[in-house]
């Protein structure tokens, strides 16, 4: 089973549909990230939570919302999707006590906005 | 905030070639560098990585990535490449805020 579970793998919906992307992990690590990814433009960071009370905005935060459940657990909200948030979104962790920086990932979720 | 900048949007190279990826970063501070994988279908994985020390880093499958400070550089570099490398490559920077910028990736394609 992977470390790093999202659900769901391939969505497919309308304009103005409220959707949630959910992460959850098995390693044990503290931080959490979401990341979406777009042809040319490489992994954008939407939000990332370093423990459960503790939720940051990244560089492309408008237009999503996330909720840190427990801390295995980090979803992404979509409060009313719109096309240009087609994208392939990443979930990924790390944990606290490393300072170099690696993040492993889930295997993504692809999202089309029609 | 740091920034990346990948120098090739796509290469095409016939195996056994040699391949080398450029990367520079702007950023003040002390930083960390990335190189990540990601093969056709599949998530990132971590190639090779440096923090600290020798600045020429040793990583999976035979490549290797060299982190010249003056120039702000981290290239990839693997001096045979096979078919199996095919994949998109990312560049990354992680400062002192503990958040990986990324570089808009820089697809491999090798021809057998």
């Amino acid at each position: 089973d992977a470390d790093v579970t999202q659900t769901p793998r391939n969505r497919i919906t309308k304009t103005g549909k409220r959707i949630m992307l959910e992460c959850s992990q098995t390693k044990g690590h503290d931080r959490m990230y979401w990341y979406r990814q777009d042809p040319g433009l490489g992994l954008r960071l939407i939000y990332y939570s370093f423990d459960v009370k503790d939720i940051n905005k990244g560089e492309i935060s408008d237009g999503y919302s996330v909720s840190r459940q427990a801390q295995a657990k980090f979803s992404l909200s979509l409060e009313s999707a719109i096309p240009n948030q087609t994208a392939l979104y990443f979930c990924a962790t790390s944990p606290m006590d490393s300072n170099t920086g690696e993040l492993f990932f889930g295997e993504g979720s692809r999202l089309t906005v029609l | 905030a740091q920034s990346v900048s990948q120098h090739n949007h796509h290469v095409i190279l016939s195996e056994a070639a040699s391949l080398e990826l450029g990367c520079n970063y702007s950023y003040g501070g002390t930083v960390n560098l990335f190189w990540y994988v990601q093969y056709p279908g599949q998530h990132l994985q971590l190639l090779l990585k440096y923090f600290s020390g020798d600045p020429l880093v040793k990583g999976i499958k035979g490549f290797e990535a060299e982190f010249i400070k003056s120039k702000f550089s981290f290239n990839l570099r693997k001096p045979s490449v096979q078919w199996s490398d095919t994949a998109e490559y990312f560049c990354a920077v992680e400062g002192q805020d503990y958040k990986l910028s990324f570089g808009a990736g820089t697809t491999v394609t090798v021809r057998a």
